[in-house]
């Protein structure tokens, strides 16, 4: 049975850092390209980032281009994103997914990141 | 960006009754149309891919249809674990977008 695993969400300052980890058990992780979804409380999902299997190809949607970097570790069996210069409208639930031809087949619990002084 | 359009908002009705769910892309995304369903608390869960085909799990009275620019997804029968919030998303272009979603409610 796959299960990912979502850490690294907390309270930070406006224009702050945080990187969140997603440990994957279940799957063989290399074989899967992996994603970042949020959700804002109390309304709808927004895709952030892909990245491929080997990590060669990464996509990012234009809200986050430039301040969030996803990454994999095969070996570790985990997906990560740094966010930076995060605002407030970042505050949401974070969720990591693995993505089979383009759907999001399995999905972490989330792990919920507020930006706030 | 491809924007997708989802409506209504809001469904109410009542168990027994067969919903109709509508989500619009702004551009063709062919037949790359996913549907989720997520009930609160939880994570979204996959219940259609590539616009009609049922995910492994998902009940036969869950179907979509479409392509293009216009989709559809239809509950037969609604069984009271059926109401939920539903989302549209599409796998068009390497850049993923999701609808805001359509409500269904106990009528």
């Amino acid at each position: 049975q796959v299960q990912l695993v979502e850490s690294g969400g907390g309270l930070v300052n406006p224009g702050g850092s945080l990187r969140l980890s997603c440990e994957a058990s279940g799957l063989i992780f290399s074989d899967f390209y992996m994603s970042w979804i949020r959700q804002t409380p109390g309304k709808g999902l927004e895709w952030l980032s892909y990245i491929s299997s080997s990590g060669n190809t990464i996509y990012y949607a234009d809200s986050v281009k430039g301040r969030f970097t996803i990454s994999r570790d095969n070996a570790k069996n985990s997906v990560h994103l740094q966010m930076n210069s995060l605002r407030a409208d970042d505050t949401a639930i974070y969720y990591c997914a693995r993505y089979r031809s383009g759907s999001a087949d399995s999905w972490g619990q989330g792990t919920l990141v507020t930006v706030s002084s | 960006e491809i924007v997708l359009t989802q409506s209504p908002a809001t469904l109410s009705l009542s168990p027994g009754e067969r919903a109709t769910l509508s989500c619009r892309a702004s551009q063709s995304v062919g037949n790359y149309l996913v549907w989720y369903q997520q009930k609160p608390g939880q994570a979204p869960r996959l219940l259609i891919y590539d616009a009609s085909n049922r995910a492994t799990g998902i009940p036969a009275r869950f179907s979509g249809s479409g392509s293009g620019t216009d989709f559809t997804l239809t509950i037969g029968s609604l069984e009271p674990e059926d109401f939920a919030v539903y989302y549209c998303q599409q796998r068009s272009n390497w850049v993923y977008t999701f609808g805001q979603g359509t409500k269904v409610e106990i009528k």
